[in-house]
């Protein structure tokens, strides 16, 4: 069983440039989570995906956005970055069904974004 | 909104010893599960332990245990014969079963440190 990818490890971006994250969810999984961790902070729920829709936000605003493929990877969009966007990015797999959330939730190792 | 609280960003044990973490919550559901997120330098988020609220009995894993106070809305870890590969930055998360979907809300964390 593989684990959640995440891709880049490591990113360094000017401010007001766009970037894009990768997250490859764990087999089996159908819901991908993204989380914002501030340095020496915990973790801030951006949204979640599942069945390739956005369900649940956070309170972050629209130049942070997302998209669920068929396979259930996913991908974060950020534009006009600004100074505090610096941060770790983590993705989390999980399995939804029938109303229900498994809480049975994976993360990745996450993808560590300087803007500068 | 849940908000969770640790009020311990740095605790260091001996090596073999055992070292209590704290954490609060606030929250208007009745329903929910709490959860201990290691986070070594690796980055990746590691499960150690989750607490089903209706559940009355303490969850334990070998040597991680919680003490569980619904009416205090109080969680916190116990870790026995601490070892140095418990040195991490542990995180305390809720996830509603009502509101919140599957989103978790993290701690600010406590920094734990084994000595040898």
């Amino acid at each position: 069983e593989t684990g959640v990818t995440q891709s880049p490890t490591h990113l360094i971006k000017t401010r007001g440039q766009q970037v894009t994250l990768r997250c490859s969810s764990q087999s089996g999984h159908n819901t991908v989570s993204w989380y914002q961790q501030a340095l020496g902070q915990g973790p801030q729920f951006i949204f979640q995906y599942y069945r390739e829709e956005e369900n649940g936000r956070g309170n972050f605003p629209p130049r942070f956005s997302g998209l669920q493929f068929p396979n259930y990877s996913s991908e974060l969009n950020v534009n006009a970055l600004e100074l505090d966007d610096s941060a770790l990015y983590l993705c989390a797999s999980s399995l939804a069904g029938g109303g229900r959330y498994n809480y049975g939730y994976t993360f990745g190792s996450g993808t560590r974004l300087t803007v500068v | 909104a849940q908000t969770v609280t640790q009020s311990q960003p740095e605790m260091s044990v001996q090596e073999a010893e055992t070292v209590t973490l704290s954490c609060t919550y606030d929250t208007s559901e009745s329903n929910y599960y709490l959860f201990w997120y290691k986070q070594p330098p690796s980055r990746q988020m590691i499960l150690v332990i989750r607490q089903e609220a209706y559940k009355q009995q303490n969850a334990t894993e070998n040597r991680f245990s919680v003490n569980f106070q619904k009416a205090a809305k109080s969680f916190s870890l116990k870790i026995s014969d601490s070892q140095l590969g418990d040195t991490a930055m542990y995180f305390c998360a809720f996830r509603g079963r009502e509101t919140s979907g599957s989103r978790l809300t993290f701690g600010e964390g406590t920094q734990l440190t084994v000595n040898p």
